[in-house]
């Protein structure tokens, strides 16, 4: 079937700019969790979703930084007053659940690679 | 915050040479995942390793979880060019939905 999809593949913005980066994954995954990976870094955890709700936003950098998944499926990552700093891929990924290691297996989308200006 | 250390950073490799790269945490982990990520990719699934002690194995790839559940290692036998890319392992020390990823070992093959 089908795997994590996510869009846009690329963006480009400008600096203090407002960003919206989607993530669609695999049908009837519950699990949903969203990464940041700078040049040459593994990736770092930003927050994860367990249905609607955030169920870890601990990794979020600042309060620039906000995500949703209000129908439990797509989520959207919004940056606000982007920074050059924000440059990096943005990975999403989903499992089937939580709580069963069986369950738990990590599947990576493509990743959306912004860049700020 | 949790760390988790990976080496060597890079192995260069000639085709047929053995690889091993080694993932060290200083908590105890309740799981670590492998990850391999090709150039300009994302990362792709490997394995899971849960119990203490666990070998498990995938053709020319042999994954190791330490005792004390601490260390792991991903030894590759006989590379081939196309195990070229950067290999990461990803420990979590409750469920598995905060992952850290360690910083990977980038391998290069060539003939």
């Amino acid at each position: 079937g089908a795997g994590v999809s996510q869009t846009p593949s690329n963006k480009v913005t400008e600096k203090g700019k407002y960003v919206e980066l989607r993530c669609d994954p695999i049908s009837g995954h519950t699990a949903l969790y969203w990464y940041r990976q700078s040049l040459g870094q593994g990736p770092e955890f930003l927050i994860y979703f367990q249905g609607t709700g955030a169920a870890d936003d601990s990794g979020l950098p600042n309060d620039r930084f906000f995500a949703v998944r209000p129908e439990g499926s797509v989520s959207t990552l919004k940056i606000q007053r982007t920074e050059r700093g924000d440059s990096a891929v943005y990975l999403c990924a989903s499992s089937l659940g939580v709580g069963d290691p069986a369950q738990e297996t990590q599947y990576f989308g493509p990743g959306t690679r912004l860049l700020v200006l | 915050g949790q760390q988790v250390m990976q080496i060597p950073q890079y192995q260069h490799v000639q085709e047929g040479e053995d690889f091993t790269t080694y993932c060290n945490s200083s908590t105890t982990l309740s799981n670590i995942q492998w990850y391999k990520q090709r150039p300009g990719g994302h990362p792709v699934f490997l394995i899971q390793l849960v119990k203490s002690g666990e070998v498990k194995k995938q053709k020319r790839l042999t994954f190791q979880f330490g005792e004390a559940k601490k260390n792991s290692s991903l030894h590759i036998t006989a590379t081939q060019t196309t195990d070229v890319g950067t290999y990461f392992c990803a420990a979590s020390t409750g469920t598995a939905s905060k992952l850290t990823f360690g910083t990977g070992t980038r391998l290069q093959v060539t003939l």
